[in-house]
């Protein structure tokens, strides 16, 4: 079955680094995707990675991908307090209907502080 | 552009009344979802649609209703609203190449509604 599962918070000191870890179980996922959720605001996609690849480095951002363990990972170097938001993992399985559906997991709510 | 709007932000219902949550884009976008949030439940697909005429049901759809009569509008109408359906909706528009290609959803702001 389809299922995106993430821890759901992770508190950081501002300037120290955050990881923040997914699983996923659908191997035809071709695109797995971080998106970052704002206070009060909806998603907004932050970065992605393609599933031939094990890393992917966009400024302080790098996303490593296990695609054997299933297991995807977000890492925010010098976190700053504008990082607080909730992250959440989304894969897209295969699906031959015409509507490639994003499964989301339930979020991880970093808060960063001082 | 503005994106993906809706309206209304806020609502509060009481149990069995009616609503719709409008939803519109304007970047010409094939697909369009309406999600739910919950705590701890991340976001869960009502219905999607691939096109204006064709809806389809998503993981949670019971209680919803949807049309698409345009490519720009997709409005979600609760039937006779109920305490589980507190939550937070979310409308999504995206353009796919289709098969295995990339996907980029962009979501509105969001309707945080409660029932009474």
């Amino acid at each position: 079955g389809e299922d995106v599962e993430q821890s759901l918070f992770l508190s950081v000191r501002e300037g120290d680094s955050s990881v923040i870890n997914c699983t996923y179980t659908d191997s035809s996922s071709t695109y797995l995707y971080w998106y970052k959720q704002e206070p009060g605001a909806g998603l907004q996609l932050l970065t992605y990675i393609f599933s031939n690849m094990d890393m992917k480095q966009d400024q302080r951002l790098t996303v490593l991908l296990n695609k054997k363990d299933k297991h995807l990972s977000l890492r925010i170097a010098d976190t700053q307090t504008g990082d607080s938001a909730i992250y959440f993992c989304a894969e897209s399985p295969w699906f031959s209907g015409g509507y490639n559906k994003l499964i989301f997991g339930a979020g991880t709510r970093l808060a960063v502080h001082p | 552009n503005a994106g993906v709007t809706q309206t209304p932000k806020f609502q509060v219902l009481k149990t069995g009344q009616s609503m719709t949550l409008q939803c519109a884009q304007d970047m010409n976008h094939e697909y369009m979802s309406w999600y739910r949030q919950d705590p701890g439940m991340g976001l869960r697909l009502i219905h999607y649609s691939v096109g204006a005429g064709i809806t389809d049901q998503g993981e949670v759809p019971n209680g919803y209703n949807v049309s698409r009569s345009t490519t720009e509008d997709f409005p979600l109408r609760l039937l006779s609203a109920a305490p589980s359906q507190t939550s937070v909706y979310f409308c999504a528009s995206s353009y796919s190449p289709g098969g295995r290609g990339m996907i980029t959803q962009y979501f509105g702001p969001g309707t945080r509604l409660t029932v009474l």
